[in-house]
């Protein structure tokens, strides 16, 4: 199973609504991601975490806030968030970290809209 | 510093004619590369990798890829087109030592019938 579930597919808030995202994978993978899409553009990275860590935060801004609560369930707080943060939300695992060799499984992704 | 170049953002090919997609990518060790399809309004599906041995990597739904190191390539192909390849489709590079995927800006597949 290479399965990467999240939900909710699709989320309209307000800017100063607070909403969370979920992530959830259960291949046993150590290494967990948080990517944004805009429309026609590839992937940008956001946050990694590895075992739990918080391994990598591109400069994403504090309205932005990430939690892996345990080693199969990521999520993404979000909080006075601003119209062009409006996206397709990614999450991905991978069974390490190490070197980024490992295949990153992708999931189906959440549509946010920022009124 | 590692980086992706897909050249042509869109491609559109006739049902059953062959599929090449292109990606070029620097590196300064040796890379392990990727190639992702997008269906609207989904997530990133890998279709192959290469990371050591054979260059030649064999894919999901037909797919191959050819890593040549002289030409700091890794071109997608598929012998015959079908409809259901309409998607976008990422290259994607790790040069091993870096902790994240970069990846290319995509290359939109369009099946014309």
């Amino acid at each position: 199973d290479t399965e990467v579930t999240q939900t909710p597919k699709h989320l309209v808030m307000g800017m100063t609504n607070k909403k969370s995202l979920k992530c959830e994978q259960h291949m046993g993978h150590r290494a967990m991601y948080w990517y944004k899409q805009k429309a026609k553009k590839p992937p940008e990275l956001m946050f990694v975490y590895s075992y739990e860590k918080l391994s990598i935060n591109e400069s994403v801004p504090s309205r932005f806030s990430p939690e892996c609560p345990n080693s199969s369930l990521l999520n993404l707080h979000l909080h006075a968030l601003q119209p062009e943060d409006s996206a397709l939300y990614l999450c991905a695992s991978s069974q390490d970290q190490l070197g980024a060799r490992e295949t990153q499984y992708f999931g189906p992704g959440t549509r946010l809209l920022v009124l | 510093a590692q980086s992706v170049t897909q050249l042509g953002s869109h491609v559109s090919v006739s049902e059953g004619a062959l599929v090449l997609l292109r990606c070029n990518y620097s590196s300064s060790v040796p890379p392990y590369l990727f190639w992702y399809v997008q269906y609207p309004n989904q997530g990133l599906q890998l279709l192959l990798k290469y990371t050591t041995g054979a260059t030649l990597v064999k894919g999901i739904n037909g797919f191959e890829a050819e890593f040549k190191k002289s030409e700091t390539s890794f071109h997608l192909t598929k012998p015959s087109a079908h409809m259901s390849d309409a998607a976008e489709y990422f290259c994607a590079v790790s040069d091993g030592s870096a902790r994240q995927l970069t990846f290319g800006s995509g290359t939109q597949l369009t099946v014309l019938p």
